[in-house]
């Protein structure tokens, strides 16, 4: 089965510009995961999504940091404006909507900004 | 809140020997505990998860991990290591609602 597509697959970026990331997450896996890694770091969950619906937002910096799952498949994460700190790696995953279950993960997309 | 530990930034082992990477655990109630591994430029894959049932759970690539309920610790072994084995290894738990909170993660190095 295809896997978990991101892209872009690298962006550098200047502080105080936008950015987008979008995900395609496994055919059928209604949960989807925004994580960031940075780099010495597990990563860390942003988001999680139930079909369209948000279920866990609370460690996403609302601020500047908004994602979105229209129709209930593909998602996209923005930052808008964009810090030194936010150069990570952002990874996204989906599952199925089982107790318990793996979570599949994509190569994410490595953020630089300058 | 829950949380793992891995107390080990890198792990060095010759191809061939057992290796062991480490993790404990800190939660309430009972843990849900997973393994992935991060190879350079890739995504987390899947090894293996402890939901119940037989402490030592068996996962990809000849992986194997025990569950210790008394030392709190869920360790990653495998019995031979591999050149190709080398990768970024972490431990998470899993919260109510399927989340994954990851340790820091430990760098295997096997050498030839």
């Amino acid at each position: 089965e295809a896997g978990v597509a991101q892209s872009p697959r690298y962006k550098i970026i200047e502080k105080r510009q936008s950015v987008a990331f979008w995900c395609n997450p496994i055919s059928g896996h209604a949960t989807l995961y925004w994580y960031q890694q940075i780099l010495g770091q597990g990563p860390k969950l942003l988001i999680q999504f139930q079909n369209n619906g948000v279920v866990d937002d609370s460690q996403l910096p609302k601020d500047r940091f908004s994602a979105e799952r229209l129709k209930g498949v593909d998602s996209t994460l923005k930052i808008q404006p964009a810090k030194l700190e936010d150069s990570a790696v952002y990874l996204c995953a989906s599952s199925l909507p089982r107790m318990n279950t793996e979570a599949f993960f994509g190569q994410g997309t490595r953020l630089t900004v300058v | 809140a829950q949380s793992v530990a891995q107390p080990e930034d890198q792990v060095n082992v010759a191809e061939g020997n057992p290796l062991t990477v480490k993790c404990t655990y800190s939660v309430s109630g009972n843990p849900y505990l997973f393994w992935y591994v991060q190879y350079p430029n890739r995504g987390l894959q899947f090894l293996l998860k402890y939901i119940t049932g037989d402490n030592l759970v068996k996962g990809s690539y000849g992986f194997e991990a025990e569950f210790n309920k008394s030392q709190t610790s869920f360790h990653l072994k495998k019995p031979s290591a591999l050149v190709s084995d080398s990768a970024l290894y972490f431990c998470a738990v899993m919260e109510y609602g399927n989340k994954l909170v990851f340790g820091a993660g430990t760098i295997l190095r096997v050498k030839s």
